[in-house]
């Protein structure tokens, strides 16, 4: 199965703090996702990337969170200002050639 | 609103049999059906995508899925403990990878020895 991975594994961080969250999809793929997963919910979508620009966002998705392209290989989700509420496991997911996405690892957000 | 639901279980069922998880979406415009699995504190993992009316078939998984009910199930056969875990069903309204995942609440699958 084609690797996605992220780091850092876990974050721990002070409400109100900036948090940059990183992901290496599979290569050669224009498409690129970003998820999260509140405790007990439901995956739910941020927003995906296509060709260096967001594609499309959900209500989730506001003033507070960006995603960029800093390299060649990485993306990076950023959230400004921690709240609370944001504390839940953030995944990337890159599709592959059997046209699905796979998902990494995750990384785990606890917002103090 | 676009909605996937499920049944959130838990499913419990012996070693051996055959296992039923069932999902239906509110768009019609849903393409593309897929089921991945979780496991506790793990990402989901891809089992199996359906994009036409019918069966499809994976080994001891298979796929069902109906368009004019919404509808869309998955088949695990000769249940294992090791498939005791969390089924994702979700959908997009995209072909294949392309667009967003609509997720439902998912499935937990116990499988008793």
């Amino acid at each position: 199965e084609p690797e996605v991975t992220q780091t850092p594994s876990h974050q721990v961080t002070q409400m109100g703090q900036e948090v940059i969250l990183r992901c290496v999809p599979i290569s050669n793929h224009l498409y690129f996702y970003w998820y999260r997963q509140i405790l007990g919910q439901k995956v739910e979508f941020l927003v995906s990337f296509y060709n260096n620009e967001i594609s499309e966002k959900s209500e989730i998705f506001d003033d507070q969170f960006s995603v960029e392209r800093p390299d060649g290989s990485n993306f990076t989700l950023k959230i400004r200002s921690t709240k609370l509420e944001d504390s839940a496991m953030y995944f990337c997911a890159s599709p592959a050639v059997t046209d699905t996405q796979y998902f990494g690892p995750g990384t785990r957000l606890t917002v103090l | 609103q676009k909605e996937v639901e499920q049944n959130s279980g838990p499913l419990s069922v012996p070693e051996g049999a055959i296992a039923s998880l069932n999902c239906t979406y509110s768009d019609r415009g849903s393409q593309s059906f897929f089921w991945y699995r979780q496991y506790s504190g793990k990402s989901p993992e891809l089992i199996m995508f359906i994009y036409s009316n019918g069966d499809k078939e994976d080994g001891r998984f298979t796929a069902q899925l109906n368009k004019a009910s919404q509808y869309v199930s998955l088949l695990i056969r000769d249940s294992q403990p090791s498939d005791s875990a969390t089924y994702l069903c979700a959908v997009t309204n995209y072909g294949g990878s392309q667009g967003n995942l609509i997720f439902g609440k998912g499935t937990k699958l116990s499988v008793k020895p």
